[in-house]
């Protein structure tokens, strides 16, 4: 375990279902991302929460909706989604801003998401 | 916009050094990084170097920035199979006041017994 806890591990859903996906982080960090990888494409920042406060939304649909309670705990609330949509889904938290000794995200294992 | 490029492949035999590179467009980067994924799993961070810098090694590993020329290298000295993995490339901006990282699609490499 890296320190930032991703569930669940696997997801397959159909199109019409509602589903969330939930990372969790006590390594102390102030900042959490949600990223997108899909196969031969470099990682897509969707969302930021610095301070629990979304900062950057990557012109994400709609379908994808974003949640931070505070700062331990980031979700990821998916309805209606498409086949295109399936992906690996990463969460990873930072210190912001970086210093001497934090530095760089740390990645969660990542969920990944099958829409059928 | 900001931009980070990678060669997506790279196959080298057990013992040699590898050597991948990676090239960004933000000349206000402040960090530069380099991640590891192995299958099925998420990133895990290698090693970072500071736009200052222009040279850090740190075991088997050396990282090499050329700021002029926006170019960051990884070498991997005595490479082994458990090196076989996707490397990822990241700047954080320093036009970016939210931390985000951008990363490059990866170079998978491939590490030959």
């Amino acid at each position: 375990e890296t320190g930032v806890t991703q569930t669940p591990r696997h997801l397959v859903m159909g199109m019409t279902n509602k589903k969330s996906l939930k990372c969790e982080q006590h390594l102390g960090h102030n900042a959490m991302y949600w990223y997108k990888q899909s196969a031969k494409k470099p990682l897509e920042l969707m969302f930021v929460y610095s301070l629990e406060e979304r900062v950057e939304n990557n012109s994400v649909p709609s379908r994808f909706s974003p949640e931070c309670p505070n700062s331990s705990h980031l979700f990821l609330h998916l309805h209606t989604l498409q086949p295109e949509d399936s992906a690996l889904y990463l969460c990873a938290s930072s210190h912001h801003p970086p210093g001497p000794r934090n530095y760089g995200y740390t990645f969660g294992s990542g969920t990944r998401l099958t829409v059928v | 916009g900001e931009d980070v490029e990678q060669s997506l492949f790279l196959s080298v035999r057990e013992g040699d050094s590898s050597v991948i590179n990676c090239t960004y467009t933000d000349s206000s980067s402040t960090y530069l990084y380099w991640y590891k994924q192995e299958p099925g799993a998420g990133l895990q961070l290698l090693t970072y170097i500071f736009s200052n810098m222009d040279m850090k090694q740190d075991q088997r590993l050396t990282v090499l920035l050329n700021k002029k020329d926006k170019h960051l290298s990884l070498r991997i000295a005595d490479t082994q199979t458990g090196d076989s993995a996707i490397y990822l490339c990241a700047e954080k901006g320093g036009s970016s006041n939210t931390g985000k990282l951008i990363f490059g699609q990866g170079t998978t490499l491939q590490v030959k017994p």
